[in-house]
């Protein structure tokens, strides 16, 4: 049972296009993270969100925590090509260790 | 400040042949992990340690060994390889929020 949730599982947009990646889980989590992975390569850690509703953006990338800490969104606006890749959200369940979902690999096209 | 390192970065074994899968960082983490990436399946949770001297069973345990060296050095090892085990293997450490990655090991049993 995959405890978390992404969609879509593939994006492949044009550059200035905005987009949205949904993380979905029923399970209540104390904190989430979002991470990029490039090819042949560690995810990064972008973000971590831990009180419900939370707003954090980075640039042109907003995350947001649902109200009951359950759900995440990833919002990129006009998204360039260099923001191609694997984006993952994790979450925690009042432990150090993360429960990842299955990804969503965007490309975008120049 | 290399972060997580891991060696060997590619590997082909054949069936049945062991290996160790060696993980080091240099961030003073208590934390270590290994996981496995497969192609829709999202990263999973092999082993863990909290701390030096301690080592816990994750989501995908069987066919695995870990060794805590010391509070850097965290090892995995496949002691009879078999196919199913052809994967990306990760060590990651932690010491709050957020997840450090290696770039991986890309293992291949044939």
């Amino acid at each position: 049972t995959q405890l978390l949730e992404q969609s879509p599982q593939f994006l492949s947009i044009q550059e200035g296009e905005n987009l949205t990646v949904y993380c979905n889980s029923s399970s209540v989590f104390s904190s989430l993270q979002w991470y990029r992975q490039e090819p042949g390569e560690g995810p990064v850690l972008l973000v971590t969100v831990v009180t419900g509703g939370e707003v954090k953006k980075l640039k042109r990338l907003t995350f947001q925590f649902g109200d009951a800490r359950k759900d995440s969104s990833l919002h990129i606006t006009a998204a360039q090509p260099g923001d191609t890749g694997l984006y993952l959200c994790a979450g925690s369940l009042n432990t150090d260790k993360l429960i990842f979902g299955t990804g969503t690999r965007l490309q975008v096209f120049p | 400040n290399a972060g997580v390192t891991q060696t060997p970065k590619f590997q082909v074994l054949k069936t049945g042949q062991s290996m160790t899968l060696q993980c080091a960082q240099d961030m003073n983490h208590n934390s270590m992990y290994w996981y496995r990436q497969d192609p829709g399946m999202g990263l999973r949770l092999i082993y863990y340690s909290a701390s030096e001297g301690t080592t816990d069973k994750g989501e995908v345990p069987n066919g695995y060994n870990v060794s805590r060296l010391n509070k850097r050095e965290f090892s995995l090892r496949l002691e009879s390889a078999a196919p199913s085990q052809t994967s990306v293997y990760f060590c990651a450490s932690t010491y709050n929020y957020g997840y450090t990655f290696g770039s991986g090991t890309r293992l291949t049993v044939v």
